[in-house]
């Protein structure tokens, strides 16, 4: 199972907002809305930011929104802050054979 | 507050195995389970496999079967990874991480601190 593909990098200035695509397959994200989207600063560990495609656990701004569309996921940070500035990862279910794959990972720099 | 803390890096020979541990405190250990991600310097992040902490059923990625096994000790709520024959590519640092809350599948939080484990002769 090949991990899912994102962007290596987006940019944008504070208040701008960046969309993050996370493409799959028909097997994984095409065909499961279990979609989850991680935030991680250098050194840490991740955080957890959206599930089910487009919910948010409590405590996650509502700058952070997820969607989906066929095979390709996405998550989009509303008016960007400096704190933004981080490395983002999907991750969908894949069946109870292959479970979880993760995406490439985005670098997302605050300009 | 909910907390998973993770034992501290180790460093081994190509070939030897790895235990670390995740000891969870603040909440009920066996109500949610346990999922293991690895991440390379560098690199992305990688699941690994999950463990019920009840019934200690297992689910492995394909590319550890074999290689991994996944415990826990209940009396003390502190789950394991093991990680046999290691290689230098298996040098990454290791993070446990809780079922969500009210999550389906594909959430986990929180997470462990992360454990490094270098694999060097």
């Amino acid at each position: 199972q090949s991990a899912l593909t994102q962007p290596r990098s987006v940019s944008g200035s504070p208040g701008q907002s960046v969309t993050i695509s996370c493409t799959g397959t028909n097997s994984d994200i095409g065909n499961y809305n279990f979609v989850s989207w991680y935030q991680q600063h250098p050194g840490k560990a991740p955080r957890f930011l959206i599930y089910d495609v487009s919910q948010r656990p409590s405590g996650v701004p509502d700058r952070f929104s997820g969607s989906k569309s066929g095979n390709t996921a996405s998550l989009t940070i509303s008016g960007l802050q400096a704190e933004d500035d981080a490395d983002y990862y999907c991750c969908s279910y894949a069946g109870s054979y292959t479970f979880y794959v993760f995406g490439t990972g985005t670098k997302v720099s605050v300009l | 507050q909910v907390q998973l803390v993770q034992s501290g890096a180790e460093v081994k020979k190509p070939g030897a195995s790895v235990k670390v541990s995740c000891k969870a405190s603040g909440y009920t250990f066996a109500n949610y389970d346990i999922t293991w991600v690895r991440q390379a310097t560098g690199q992305g992040l990688e699941w690994m496999g999950w463990m019920n902490p009840v019934s200690g059923k297992t689910g492995y990625a394909q590319k550890f079967q074999g290689r991994v096994t996944m415990t826990r000790d209940t009396s003390i709520t502190t789950a394991y990874l093991e990680l046999s024959s290691l290689r230098s590519e298996d040098t990454a640092v290791y993070f446990c991480a809780r079922w969500a809350p009210d999550v389906a599948a594909a959430g986990w939080d929180p997470w462990g601190q992360g454990t490094l484990v270098t694999v060097s002769s």
